[in-house]
């Protein structure tokens, strides 16, 4: 079945950009009616949808982070990325990479699977 | 963007209990809610999507209802693997979504 995994530096400091990658396996990532979001959890609190992107390029960011966010795909290598520039103390958080599941009847969909996340701290 | 809430923020009951969980959308969302189990450490667990279909794999005590903008995951009879939080999340607003605050069920 299909897993994907994050990867990517672990400390990045202020004013700086985070850069995480998503590796897709057990499926190619431009098959099916899937599309690739990034969600984030600061520690001891509720998730945070950051966006998504599909094959096509086409993407969707949370309005909030929206100036800062850039996420993209390389078919090729079967992974996706997440850019957060600018970031502060208030972007430590796990980060996790999600395929999400749509179809015609339910254009929004739901994530599943998840990637096992990746603690990312914003420190000098 | 529309607001989820969940009620109660957390909740403690022993094995073998039915507990029910209740998310509301601060606005209409049909049935456009999703329902996923994070245990602690651990990613989110998809486990209700479209408001009431079980998830392939998911145990049939859990179970999910309502539309529009009340909602209810049920779990009929408790199990230990089952303490964990426990979040709703809309799919209505396809160019946002966002999730509840979460509904941490731990031991009595």
């Amino acid at each position: 079945q299909v897993q994907l995994q994050e990867s990517g530096p672990g400390l990045v400091k202020p004013s700086q950009t985070l850069s995480l990658t998503c590796t897709v396996s057990g499926g190619s990532i431009s098959s099916g009616s899937y599309y690739w979001s990034w969600i984030r959890q600061p520690a001891g609190k509720g998730l945070e949808w950051i966006g998504r992107i599909y094959t096509s390029g086409s993407t969707n960011y949370n309005p909030s982070l929206k100036s800062r966010v850039t996420i993209s795909v390389d078919t090729s290598k079967n992974q996706f990325s997440l850019k957060l520039s600018s970031v502060t103390a208030a972007d430590t958080a796990v980060y996790y990479c999600a395929r999400g599941v749509s179809s015609s009847w339910f254009l929004g969909g739901w994530f599943d699977p998840w990637g096992q996340g990746t603690l990312v701290t914003v420190s000098s | 963007d529309i607001q989820m809430t969940q009620s109660p923020s957390s909740l403690s009951a022993s094995v073998g209990d039915r507990v029910t969980i209740t998310c509301r959308a601060s606005q209409s969302i049909s049935s456009y809610l999703n329902w996923y189990q994070q245990k602690p450490g651990k990613a989110p667990k998809l486990l209700i999507y479209a408001a009431s279909s079980l998830q392939s794999g998911v145990p049939s005590r859990f179970s999910g209802s309502g539309s529009g903008t009340d909602f209810t995951l049920t779990i009929s009879s408790l199990q230990p693997e089952d303490f964990a939080t426990y979040y709703c999340q809309q799919s209505y607003s396809t160019l946002v979504f966002t999730f509840g605050p979460g509904t941490k069920v731990d031991i009595k």
